[in-house]
């Protein structure tokens, strides 16, 4: 079975510029969630969707970033203008929701802004 | 406040050197506690879900314990190929979200 997919896996912009990143979660999987990991603040929960409602965007650090789900198979995280402070590993990971669920991890999208 | 603190921050072994890596929790109404190995230039790999203290589980050289305070990776006689970094995460109160530590780098040098 095919794990997580994120695209692009490498991302590299100049400030003030749009970046969408994108996800494909496991399939029947019900819960999707977007992180970013940096050296300095590890991995970090942005915002996560059950059933793709957002349940929880305290995370996403401004208004600049956005997050939609507009169905169980596709996300897309979204930064609007970026800033070099945006550099980072944004991964996107997916579980079954139940009381206990493991999220399984996809490779990652390593995003440099300029 | 809900913290996870790891420790050390890195660990360098001998091949066939066993030790251990501590997570300690201070979280309001566990639920889970998890393990993931990262390597580099990857997304975290799911190793192991506890639930309660006393709780063990194992996996190949591998073997992870639960207190009502902290989580020990135990790692026997380890291989150049368990070099990777370690996170523990904790799934807490009504919410399915994980909150992660910062991890442990672990070095094993043939």
């Amino acid at each position: 079975d095919a794990g997580v997919i994120q695209s692009p896996r490498h991302e590299v912009t100049e400030m003030g510029q749009e970046v969408t990143l994108r996800c494909k979660p496991i399939s029947g999987h019900n819960s999707l969630f977007w992180y970013r990991q940096t050296m300095m603040r590890g991995l970090e929960l942005l915002i996560y969707f059950n059933n793709n409602v957002p349940i929880d965007d305290s995370g996403m650090p401004e208004d600049r970033f956005s997050a939609k789900m507009p169905n169980a198979s596709f996300s897309t995280l979204k930064i609007q203008p970026s800033e070099p402070r945006d550099s980072a590993v944004y991964f996107c990971a997916s579980s079954f929701r139940t009381s206990y669920n493991e999220q399984f991890f996809g490779p990652g999208t390593r995003l440099t802004v300029l | 406040e809900d913290q996870v603190t790891q420790s050390p921050e890195a660990l360098r072994l001998q091949e066939g050197e066993s030790s251990s890596l501590n997570c300690s929790y201070t979280v309001s109404g566990l639920r889970g506690l998890f393990w993931y190995r990262q390597d580099p230039g990857k997304g975290p790999e799911f190793l192991f879900t506890l639930y309660s203290a006393g709780e063990e589980k194992e996996k190949e050289r591998l073997k992870a314990t639960l207190t009502k305070k902290e989580s020990f990776l135990h790692i026997t006689a380890p291989k150049p190929e368990d070099s990777a970094t370690y996170l523990c995460a904790v799934q807490a109160g009504g919410a399915n979200n994980l909150f992660f530590g910062t991890g442990t780098r672990l070095t094993v040098i043939p």
